[in-house]
């Protein structure tokens, strides 16, 4: 069965601090994997996506087929990276499989 | 407008009415997906057209649920009959090919 797991509802951190959220996945094939960020009142949005390889505002996401993982991780949050992340995978076909999502608060 | 664009915002009707919402993505856009989300939930996927193809329909998407997409441009997307368990926000989404998704502000369902 293909399923994306959050473990974590919420993720509470000091500005400053380190930030990993964790995403776990089950897919029988090679999916791609995704991160999406909702700030407060504003639109789901494309954070990253595995392919790319890229870091988009000091986020990166490695992804452990080993452990079939993708987490997000920053060195050094944000006040402003206070959202809602959700992880998500596609596989052979274009639709996306989301998790429950996290909730980061980053405190000052 | 470069966004996609949801309307109603917010839709508060009687059980057992019919309710029907739209989507306008971005015009270049050949992807169009429905997906519908609970309090605490992530996005679930409901349906999606290639162009006016609705190429997949998730198991949630009941015989209440009809989405259509004339022209490949907008889609609409139907419940009849509404019941309290419909009461979710439904968001709408576009692509251009894999180059990921666009979403819209969600349509906001409340099912009294």
């Amino acid at each position: 069965a293909q399923r994306v797991t959050q473990p974590e509802k919420l993720l509470s951190v000091f500005k400053g601090a380190p930030v990993e959220l964790k995403c776990n996945y089950s897919y029988s094939g090679s999916p791609e994997l995704f991160w999406y960020v909702q700030y407060s009142r504003q639109r789901l949005q494309l954070l990253l996506r595995h392919i790319s390889r890229e870091s988009i505002k000091g986020f990166t996401a490695d992804l452990n087929k080993g452990e079939t993982s993708f987490h997000l991780k920053k060195p050094f949050a944000q006040e402003e990276d206070s959202a809602m992340y959700y992880c998500a995978l596609s596989g052979n076909t274009d639709k996306l499989i989301f998790g429950t999502g996290t909730r980061l608060q980053v405190f000052p | 407008d470069t966004g996609v664009s949801q309307d109603p915002r917010h839709k508060i009707t009687k059980r057992g009415q019919n309710v029907t919402f739209r989507c306008d993505p971005i015009s270049e856009h050949n992807r169009l997906y429905w997906y519908r989300q609970t309090l605490g939930q992530g996005p679930e996927f409901l349906t999606y057209f290639q162009n006016e193809a609705q190429l997949e329909k998730s198991r949630l998407l009941s015989d209440r649920f009809s989405a259509e997409r004339p022209k490949g441009s907008f889609s609409t997307l139907e419940i009849q009959r509404t019941e309290q368990g419909d009461s979710a926000m439904y968001l709408c989404a576009s692509s251009l090919s894999d180059l990921g998704y666009t979403f819209g502000s969600g349509t906001r369902l409340t099912v009294v």
